[in-house]
């Protein structure tokens, strides 16, 4: 059964830093891995899809790898901002499904100090 | 705008008055789905569906209720509400059952039962 798990549940980190949220998983077998934000009490909004067959995607300051061997991807975020504060979500597209569901990681919860 | 909207987003009700939340996408995708967040188990699917005429269950399908006459919407019906299903919830959709499509989530509702 797939797991998804993101590691560390909650992060702080002062503003203008670079930073990193990982997530891993426990099945390689994958269509794509896709990164969320969430803002308390929001819905979701879409950062960044990984296909399988890519190493990773971009977009402005958000970077997202994927290294589909080792279980991994990670989330990198350049020149933290205060309204970079949320949840980050991670969420996987398992092979092995019949129908469309996507794992969910139980995210990071960063804030961005001022 | 390409989107994904629910109604209510927020709902106070008591125990054993049904209820319906409503779901509606606005790009002719083919799937659509259910999901239920709670604090420390993330985000579980409720229900799914495929296309019109065609719902199958998700990992966590008790005390709900699901239609889809149109390919543009896809209720959640609460028959009789109880406590334990005060959550979030949050509808998504993607184009069709291609795997490599990334879902579309809408802005949730929050729900609490008395």
């Amino acid at each position: 059964k797939q797991e998804v798990t993101q590691i560390p549940a909650a992060l702080s980190v002062p503003e203008g830093e670079n930073l990193v949220l990982n997530c891993s998983f426990t099945d390689s077998a994958i269509y794509n891995l896709q990164w969320f934000r969430q803002d308390p009490g929001k819905g979701l909004t879409s950062l960044l899809l990984i296909q399988s067959s890519q190493r990773e995607q971009t977009s402005g300051r958000l970077n997202a790898s994927l290294d589909k061997s080792s279980g991994r991807s990670t989330l990198y975020i350049a020149a933290s901002q205060p309204g970079d504060s949320a949840t980050y979500l991670c969420a996987v597209r398992p092979k092995m499904n019949r129908d469309d569901k996507i794992i969910f990681g139980k995210g990071t919860r960063l804030h961005i100090l001022p | 705008e390409a989107q994904v909207t629910q109604n209510p987003r927020y709902l106070i009700t008591v125990t054993g008055k049904k209820l319906t939340v409503t779901c509606s996408q606005n790009m002719n995708h083919e799937y659509m789905s259910w999901y239920r967040q709670d604090p420390g188990l993330g985000l579980r699917q409720i229900y799914y569906s495929m296309n019109v005429e065609v719902t199958d269950k998700g990992d966590v399908p008790e005390g709900y209720k699901v239609s889809r006459k149109e390919k543009r919407n896809f209720p959640l019906i609460l028959e009789s509400p109880s406590p334990n299903q005060t959550s979030l919830y949050f509808c998504a959709s993607s184009p069709d059952q291609s795997s490599y499509n990334e879902q579309f989530f809408g802005p949730g509702t929050r729900l609490t039962v008395l």
